[in-house]
């Protein structure tokens, strides 16, 4: 099956300092990936969408300063937390559709991001 | 309000048994139903995907079925073994992806 590579997975920063977030798509070309958070003993909350060439859009309560999104190639988005506090620790999840998109399209996750901030 | 719901929350079995989880659904527009298995500090690994006319799809030793009138699927699991110890994510897809809570389920020898 298709891979999706997320790096790292896992880091510790210090509060106040930024962190970035890799998804790559190694075997297939992905317009658009996705940023998923997920706590403890809790569902995957969509944070974003991230399209190629263009602007992410967020969902609702999700600042988009805080958490920027970059999708410059077709195999590659970040998601960089900027000036990060304790509370932002959390698993961060990041997904590719692979081919024409459709809705039966399956949906290929990275291994995830365990970020705590100290 | 699109929602999905898995029970039970928790699960533990021996190895070698046989297992179902439930899940529930209210979505709208219904296009599909996914299941997927995530072991504990990893992204999810689809099993199953089922569209509406669909009712059953199996996966190896994992059998999904639909019942779209009920909105209603579960994910059975055959001959259980330690490595299936992880959560099962019910996904349902309403234009964007609707997750529930995730059954764990533990597998002791």
């Amino acid at each position: 099956g298709a891979v999706v590579s997320q790096h790292p997975s896992r880091v510790i920063c210090k509060s106040g300092t930024s962190v970035k977030i890799e998804c790559r798509s190694l075997d297939f070309q992905a317009t658009t990936m996705f940023w998923y958070r997920q706590f403890p003993k809790q569902s995957l909350m969509l944070m974003a969408t991230s399209n190629e060439g263009s602007k992410a859009t967020y969902e609702q309560g999700v600042e988009k300063d805080k958490f920027l999104i970059n999708h410059a190639s077709l195999t590659l988005s970040t998601l960089t937390v900027t000036s990060a506090h304790p509370e932002d620790s959390s698993f961060y999840i990041c997904s590719a559709r692979r081919g024409i998109r459709s809705l039966n399209t399956e949906a290929f996750f990275g291994q995830g991001t365990r970020l705590t901030v100290v | 309000k699109n929602q999905v719901e898995q029970s039970p929350q928790s699960l533990i079995i021996l190895e070698g048994k046989n297992c179902t989880l439930q899940c529930n659904y209210t979505v709208s527009p219904f296009s599909n139903l996914r299941w997927y298995k995530q072991d504990t500090g990893r992204g999810p690994v689809s099993l199953t995907i089922m569209t509406f006319s669909e009712n059953t799809k199996s996966n190896g030793r994992y059998t999904a079925t639909l019942d779209a009138d009920t909105k209603q699927s579960s994910l059975h699991i055959t001959a259980s073994q330690l490595s299936d110890s992880a959560s099962y994510i019910c996904v349902a897809r309403a234009g964007g992806l609707i997750f529930g809570t995730g059954t764990r389920l533990q597998v002791f020898p």
